[in-house]
């Protein structure tokens, strides 16, 4: 069974500061790496994909992936309010199947 | 452009009932997916299609059917229902499959079978 632990939090952090949020997974044939953002009684929206080890910057957000450690985080520079959320890290599938594999999510709360 | 729409947002359904969960999508993706998300889980895949005519099980694909006869549409089917598919439900799509799937997330339908 393919899995993606994160930790559920809740996870409070003031604003202005930077928020870190953490993901693993078993399958280490996993190719890519997805965080999407889902707000109370909304829909997943995907905010960064990460293929490759290292980090990927865009705007506020960096994502990073180590697949010796299988491990992806992602990183929120001077948090706002509007961020708080459920973060969800997703992993595709693989094994020639399409779809992908979700984590329960971290309950992020941005304090202001 | 209107991404992903699905229809209906809220449903009851009674035990046994059947019913059936609309998806579509004006982006041209040929890779489409349901999936659904139980208060506190992650998302779980259903069931999804790599083209009109072509689809394949997911993680949770009992109690559930597919069809996919033209690129936009991908409904999902539930025949009987039970208290367990009591779940919010969301369709989504990609223009990639395999490691590039970025996938964009309808609006979901909140399923409530008594």
């Amino acid at each position: 069974q393919k899995e993606v632990e994160q930790n559920s939090g809740p996870l409070s952090v003031p604003e202005g500061a930077i928020a870190s949020l953490n993901c693993t997974y078993s399958d280490r044939g996993s190719q890519s790496f997805f965080w999407y953002r889902q707000y109370s009684g909304k829909s997943p929206e995907l905010i960064m994909s990460i293929y490759s080890n290292g980090d990927k910057e865009d705007g506020r957000f960096t994502a990073q992936l180590n697949k010796a450690s299988q491990y992806v985080s992602l990183l929120i520079r001077d948090s706002q309010p509007s961020d708080s959320a459920t973060y969800l890290c997703a992993v595709n599938r693989g094994g020639g199947a399409d779809g992908l594999t979700f984590g329960k999510g971290t309950h992020l709360i941005i304090q202001p | 452009n209107a991404g992903v729409t699905q229809t209906p947002k809220f449903r009851i359904l009674k035990i046994g009932q059947s019913m059936t969960l609309q998806c579509a999508q004006d982006m041209n993706h040929n890779y489409m997916y349901w999936y659904r998300q139980d208060p506190g889980m992650g998302l779980k895949l259903i069931y999804y299609s790599v083209g009109a005519g072509i689809t394949d099980k997911g993680e949770v694909p009992n109690g559930y059917n597919v069809s996919r006869s033209t690129t936009e549409d991908f409904p999902l089917r539930l025949e009987l229902a039970a208290p367990s598919q009591t779940s919010v439900y969301f369709c989504a799509s990609s223009r990639e499959g395999g490691a590039l799937n970025e996938q964009f997330f309808g609006p979901g339908t909140r399923l409530t079978v008594l």
